[in-house]
């Protein structure tokens, strides 16, 4: 089935400095989404992108959707000590609006 | 604020016992989803529902089965629960096929011993 290979599994960085994260996959999909998991909770939608090309913000974060609809990046800016969680790129299928597919995840930690 | 609430938060069962988890919402969306979490696999849609008594399979359906008779409850069964199904379970809600703004609940921790 179609995979999304988020990269990388984890980051260890200090507080301040900026992130980024990405997530590929072999087939197009025709939205990315990037949800953000904080311990014991259920994921949050942080951004979704709809359009190849599209560049997106939402306050420090900033999503692409890549060019030929195979790949997608998360950046985050002046990291936090709350950005602490676990990152997921998700898209629907194609063809099946209702499947949605998850990468494994990118696991932050923030030192501060 | 929650308008989505699994219970229970933990369940212990024994192999070979029958499971049911239970997802409610209160805000009358259409679409709900049912998806397990495990490490290093991200979360995987177990079924979906497009409305009541609408469900249909998602990747990894098989041993599961689920039910829908009111808009606002979605339950999930494990009929002869076995170890591979521990895990962390997810529901989802969603008004729109567009947007994608899935909310989810904060999970079933289920372990089969």
């Amino acid at each position: 089935g179609q995979q999304l290979n988020q990269s990388p599994q984890s980051m260890f960085i200090q507080e301040g400095e900026d992130v980024s994260m990405n997530c590929t996959s072999s087939s197009i999909f025709n939205t990315w989404l990037w949800y953000k998991q904080d311990p014991g909770e259920g994921p949050v939608l942080l951004i979704a992108l709809y359009k190849a090309g599209e560049l997106t913000s939402n306050g420090r974060l900033t999503a692409q959707f890549g060019i030929t609809r195979k790949d997608s990046f998360l950046n985050i800016s002046a990291s936090i000590p709350s950005d602490v969680g676990i990152y997921f790129c998700a898209g629907p299928l194609v063809g099946n609006n209702n499947d949605m597919r998850f990468g494994a995840g990118t696991r932050l930690t923030v030192k501060p | 604020d929650a308008g989505i609430t699994q219970s229970p938060r933990h369940k212990v069962t024994e192999t070979g016992t029958p499971v049911t988890l239970r997802c409610h919402q209160t805000e009358n969306h259409r679409y709900m989803y049912w998806y397990r979490q495990d490490p290093g696999h991200g979360l995987r849609l177990i079924h979906y529902s497009y409305g009541v008594k609408d469900t249909d399979k998602g990747e990894v359906s098989d041993g599961y089965s689920v039910s829908r008779s009111k808009t606002e409850d979605f339950l999930l069964t494990l009929e002869s629960a076995t170890s591979s199904q521990t895990s962390v379970y997810f529901c989802a809600i969603s008004d729109s096929q567009e947007t994608y703004g899935y909310t989810f609940g904060s999970g079933t921790r289920l372990t089969v011993v």
